[in-house]
């Protein structure tokens, strides 16, 4: 079945540094992905909705400076946090769909970052 | 705006017994209900869809439009189906999804 790979799961970093943490599917194209975040405890929340050759859409309330995506191919969508700190911390999960409008996504493992 | 509520965070129920997930959702058009299932150390998987009318595992979900429920159900519960669960929601001609919290199943064997 189609598959979501995303890379690193998990990285350390230390304050200030950037991370770039990279979502591909990996037998089927994707001009579309999103980009989630899940704090401890907490439900999925969707930060911006990566497309493939256009900007990003973002939610409200998520910076498009420090959270910079990039979706150069339709397999490939990069999320780089930069300048990190301690509170950037948490999950990040990447989904794609197969297909058209209302198919089911499909999840990466998800990035655990620890910004030290 | 679209909101999905899940009221309970933590369900544990004896194996063999029957399992709800409650799912009730606010959406002003109409809607196309999922849910998630997330094993313990496993990626976040489709479970089911309201449009498939299908049973996946054993478990069933029927949306109510009257009572805007989209609640998860299973007549007999196995060790096998403790996992988190969410529920989730997308308007027609949208990819984007909005889940609600999530509920922990546990299934005390």
């Amino acid at each position: 079945g189609a598959v979501v790979s995303q890379h690193p799961s998990w990285v350390i970093c230390k304050s200030g540094t950037s991370v770039k943490i990279e979502c591909r599917s990996l037998d089927f194209q994707a001009t579309t992905m999103f980009w989630y975040r899940q704090f401890p405890k907490q439900s999925l929340m969707l930060m911006a909705t990566s497309n493939e050759g256009s900007k990003a859409t973002y939610e409200q309330g998520v910076e498009k400076d420090k959270f910079l995506i990039n979706h150069a191919s339709l397999t490939l969508s990069t999320l780089t946090v930069t300048s990190a700190h301690p509170e950037d911390s948490s999950f990040y999960i990447c989904s794609a769909p197969q297909g058209s409008y209302n198919s089911p996504l499909h999840f990466g493992n998800g990035t655990r970052l620890t910004v030290t | 705006a679209q909101r999905v509520t899940q009221p309970e965070k933590l369900l544990s129920v004896f194996k063999g017994a029957p399992v709800e997930l409650k799912c009730n959702y606010s959406y002003s058009g109409s809607p196309e209900l999922f849910w998630y299932v997330q094993y313990s150390r496993q990626r976040l998987q489709l479970l089911l869809r309201h449009i498939s009318r299908e049973s996946i595992k054993g478990f069933t979900a029927d949306l109510n439009k009257g009572e805007t429920s989209f609640h998860l159900k299973k007549p007999f519960a196995q060790e096998e189906d403790s996992a988190m669960y969410y529920c989730a929601l997308t308007g027609a001609g949208s990819y984007q999804l909005t889940f609600g919290k999530g509920t922990k199943l546990s299934v005390i064997p």
